[in-house]
């Protein structure tokens, strides 16, 4: 069984552009989930979604940061337009139950 | 807002020795996850436990949960070179699957 992947693993893009990071869950799973980890911080959560609805959002930075997932499947989220602080590492997680199964990450580096 | 914090902040021990991380967190949860991360990866889900459990086992690994202290502990037995990664622990509250997650624990297995 495939895990959780996500694209690109590793992005370099300048302040002020447009970066889409996509993750495709485990396949049957209906909550997806979005993490970051700025540098030296912790991980933070930044959304959930139960299929294609948004079930907590709380995590979301600011209206900078777009997440979708379209039909319930596969999850995009946007950052629009980039700031130098949105560098970090962006994990994507799906789960059925409680227990969370985590993709590699995409590094996003902003310059 | 809970945080699940781990100690200590590094460890390096021989390999075969045991290690001992320890994780404590501030608010009352519904589950705890320990988490691996291997340098540039992902995260590799290791043990959940359930806050009306005190002790799992799975392999080399064991968890114990106090939530009379908040706290949790994973010991891994008879390390290996493998072993050496980033450790994190997670917790969910009640009502809410979002995971908070502590600094880890940087362990080195040294051969």
């Amino acid at each position: 069984e495939a895990g959780v992947t996500q694209f690109p693993s590793h992005s370099v893009i300048e302040k002020g552009q447009t970066v889409t990071l996509r993750c495709d869950p485990i396949s049957g799973h209906d909550n997806l989930y979005w993490y970051r980890r700025v540098m030296g911080k912790e991980i933070k959560f930044l959304l959930h979604f139960v299929k294609e609805s948004k079930q907590d959002e709380s995590g979301m930075p600011n209206n900078r940061f777009l997440a979708e997932r379209t039909g319930g499947t596969y999850s995009t989220l946007k950052v629009q337009p980039a700031e130098l602080e949105d560098s970090g590492v962006y994990f994507c997680a799906s789960s059925q139950d409680r227990e969370q199964y985590f993709g590699p990450g995409t590094r996003l580096t902003v310059t | 807002s809970q945080q699940g914090e781990e100690d200590p902040q590094a460890l390096s021990i021989q390999e075969g020795e045991n290690a001992t991380m320890n994780c404590s967190y501030k608010t009352s949860i519904n589950n705890l996850q320990w988490y691996r991360q291997n340098s540039g990866r992902g995260l590799v889900h290791l043990i959940l436990i359930r806050s009306n459990e005190r002790e799992k086992h799975s392999g080399r690994l064991r968890v114990t949960l106090d939530t009379s202290k908040k706290s949790s502990s994973l010991l891994i037995t008879a390390s290996r070179a493998a072993d050496t990664a980033s450790y994190f622990c997670a917790t969910d509250e009640w009502g809410a699957q979002k995971l908070v997650f502590g600094q880890g624990t940087r362990l080195t297995i040294n051969p």
